[in-house]
């Protein structure tokens, strides 16, 4: 059973564009929500993240949107730059399982100049 | 701020061998991760540590991987014996989640395993 799903194993965008990452959940006790980047054997690095209480949270060029009804969330990347190309992974957490994390399959994200 | 470190970076092993994972969490953070990350998929978490005590444990297959964190800082994970599937990346990450329980995990470079 996916809890978490990224429904788009990649996505090609033009540089200075707008890259637009998708979520979905299942588990309507998810409280907390992270975007998380990954590049070639590298770890994953924390990118930015949202409480349930809120819809919008913003951070430079990085701003994550909550749709708490739809069980939905998006990463929007504007402007996209080349070294945004990585895989970026969405995840979950609720406040009764010590804040576990259940991840997504990790969408691809390619910048074309 | 010295990373996550992990140990080694590759290990090629034949099936049945054993192996073993090492990792020092970032100073001062209580909590610690082991996740095993097969190519295509997110990382599914196999064993957390509050201090050097487990927190969650379910999805680690206790019939052939074992984890400890002595003392509360370095931990090592160790499968015995391997089989092909168990080809993965294995992750480690580690929180200040005791201290606010939003924070997020770092995470080190993983270990890519590969069982022949």
């Amino acid at each position: 059973d996916q809890q978490v799903k990224q429904n788009s194993p990649s996505l090609s965008v033009q540089e200075g564009r707008i890259s637009i990452l998708n979520c979905d959940y299942t588990n309507s006790m998810f409280d907390y929500f992270l975007w998380y980047k990954k590049y070639p054997a590298e770890g994953p690095t924390f990118l930015i993240s949202i409480s349930s209480i809120k819809d919008k949270n913003e951070d430079g060029r990085f701003t994550v949107f909550l749709n708490k009804s739809a069980k939905h969330l998006s990463l929007h990347i504007v402007p996209s730059q080349p070294g945004d190309s990585a895989v970026y992974f969405c995840a979950a957490s609720t406040m009764d399982s010590n804040y576990q994390l259940i991840w997504g399959a990790g969408t691809k994200l390619i910048i074309k100049p | 701020e010295a990373g996550v470190a992990q140990s080694p970076r590759y290990k090629i092993i034949e099936k049945r061998q054993s192996v073993a994972f090492w990792c020092n969490p970032i100073s001062g953070h209580a909590t610690l991760y082991w996740y095993q990350q097969i190519l295509g998929q997110g990382p599914k978490l196999l064993i957390q540590f509050q201090n050097n005590g487990v927190v969650d444990d379910s999805q680690l297959p206790k019939d052939r991987f074992s984890a400890e964190r002595l003392k509360g800082v370095d931990s090592t994970l160790k499968i015995q014996p391997a089989k092909l599937e168990d080809s993965a990346v294995y992750l480690c990450a580690s929180s200040d989640w005791g201290r606010d329980r939003k924070a997020e995990a770092f995470f080190g470079q993983g270990t890519r395993l590969t069982v022949v």
